[in-house]
């Protein structure tokens, strides 16, 4: 079976500062795109970053980068200079090479000001 | 471009009753994903859409479900005969999908089901 494993049900940091969020997953498929989603409090989910997984090289969007660790299938989200608008749940998700996404269960991360 | 929109946002119902939500995608998208989430957990996938084939439905989509896409734009989800279990926050995604490429979906703000 392919899953989605998110370890860390809640985190919360100071504003300004960096937070790594786990992700780790399960699948005997070779090449597949891993997502990151965000789900603010009240409103939509919305993707934060993409990463295929014969691309050796981290994703990065602005604040965001992943550690992406094929082998060891784990995928891990970096937030720098994290800000209040970052408060959300946090959702790993990945397709696996089917036609729908399966998803961890969520980090909910808090942004102390 | 409005994204895709749900309604109603909120539904309250008596157990036993019928409901139907219906979702509007992106205009140019020929995906359309429903899924379930349920409080602290990630969406569940219940079934999807190729323009308006049903192709794939989950096993958590039982006979009381009822999905349908006429002519590849709009879906409506219709649950028969309301049960307590079926609270749940329905999101509906939406997506164009190419030769190669990520199938990546958009959401929409979803239908929170309540069963009384």
């Amino acid at each position: 079976a392919q899953t989605v494993t998110q370890s860390q049900p809640e985190m919360s940091v100071q504003e300004a500062e960096t937070v790594t969020l786990s992700c780790t997953y399960d699948t005997s498929e070779s090449n597949y795109y891993l997502f990151w989603y965000k789900q603010p409090p009240s409103r939509q989910m919305i993707l934060v970053i993409r990463q295929e997984a014969y691309k050796q090289q981290n994703a990065t969007e602005n604040r965001f980068s992943v550690n992406f660790q094929k082998a060891a299938k784990s995928f891990s989200l970096k937030i720098s200079d994290s800000q209040l608008g970052d408060t959300a749940m946090y959702f790993c998700a990945s397709p696996f090479g089917n036609e729908k996404l399966t998803f961890g269960t969520g980090t909910r991360l808090t942004i102390i000001p | 471009d409005t994204g895709v929109s749900q309604n109603p946002r909120h539904k309250i119902t008596k157990r036993g009753q019928n409901v139907t939500f219906r979702c509007d995608p992106i205009s140019e998208h020929n995906r359309l994903y429903w899924y379930r989430q349920t409080l602290g957990q990630g969406p569940e996938f219940l079934t999807y859409f190729q323009n308006e084939a049903q192709l794939e439905k989950s096993r958590l989509l039982s006979d009381r479900f009822s999905a349908e896409r006429p002519k590849g734009s709009f879906s409506t989800l219709e649950i028969q005969r309301t049960e307590q279990g079926d609270s749940a926050m329905y999101l509906c995604a939406s997506s164009l999908v190419g030769i190669s490429g990520a199938n990546v979906l958009t959401f929409g703000a979803g239908s929170r089901l309540t069963v009384l």
